[in-house]
């Protein structure tokens, strides 16, 4: 089956920790994006790329970082220096920029 | 500055009933507008994708509309299901933006049987 795999479902995270959240897309898509959730606040884009080897800051990209070494993955790293990162964090994919975006199924991220 | 938004935030209907989810963007110059559900804890499943050149698009019971001139979207649900209970949010892909989609903060729905 095609699709967005996004692993793991959920993740704990302590104080000064750095984790990285996975996202595999097997559809063959050029584009791929990472959202962060917050209740009351709606999505809000962290990161994008367009093409491998490629990637730009979205609006909240501080404390955040990620690389694009293959067509099929984007991972998404969260740093010691994100203050607040506990959120639910979606990665999206599209074939082209100007296509439907598909998502998968989410991480949710506390810090204990 | 690019914005979505939809309102009312959340609304409750009983079963059977029609109605339209609404929402409203800033800057008529779009790609394409998609429509999403999303179910507690769970990603988005996209529901429909308009594009600048359409005026409407229709899936089962579902039907969305855009009229740019306006900065307006509606999404249209007819004899709303219990089932049909979830947060609806609305994207745009604005021509000026390099493939990013602005989204609204979504419409909570309630369909009581």
């Amino acid at each position: 089956d095609g699709g967005i795999t996004q692993s793991p479902k959920y993740l704990f995270r302590k104080e000064g920790q750095n984790v990285t959240l996975s996202c595999e897309q097997n559809l063959n898509h050029d584009a791929m994006y990472w959202y962060r959730q917050d209740p009351g606040q709606g999505l809000r884009l962290i990161y994008y790329s367009q093409i491998v080897n490629d990637f730009q800051k979205g609006d909240i990209a501080e404390g955040y970082s990620v690389s694009r070494e293959k067509k099929e993955s984007f991972p998404l790293t969260v740093t010691s220096a994100q203050k607040n990162p506990t959120a639910f964090y979606l990665c999206a994919s599209k074939r082209q920029k100007d296509t439907e975006a598909f998502f998968g199924q989410g991480t949710r991220l506390t810090v204990v | 500055k690019q914005e979505v938004t939809q309102i009312p935030a959340a609304l409750s209907v009983p079963e059977g009933e029609n109605l339209v989810l609404n929402c409203s963007f800033t800057d008529s110059a779009i790609y394409n507008l998609q429509w999403f559900r999303q179910d507690p804890g769970k990603g988005l499943t996209s529901l429909l994708l308009i594009q600048s050149s359409q005026r409407e698009q229709t899936s089962g019971r579902l039907n969305a509309s855009l009229d740019k001139s306006s900065g307006r979207s509606t999404l249209y649900i007819a004899a709303s299901q219990p089932g049909d209970s979830a947060t609806y949010l609305c994207a745009v892909l604005f021509s000026s933006n390099t493939g990013k989609l602005i989204f609204g903060q979504g419409t909570t729905l309630q369909v009581k049987p």
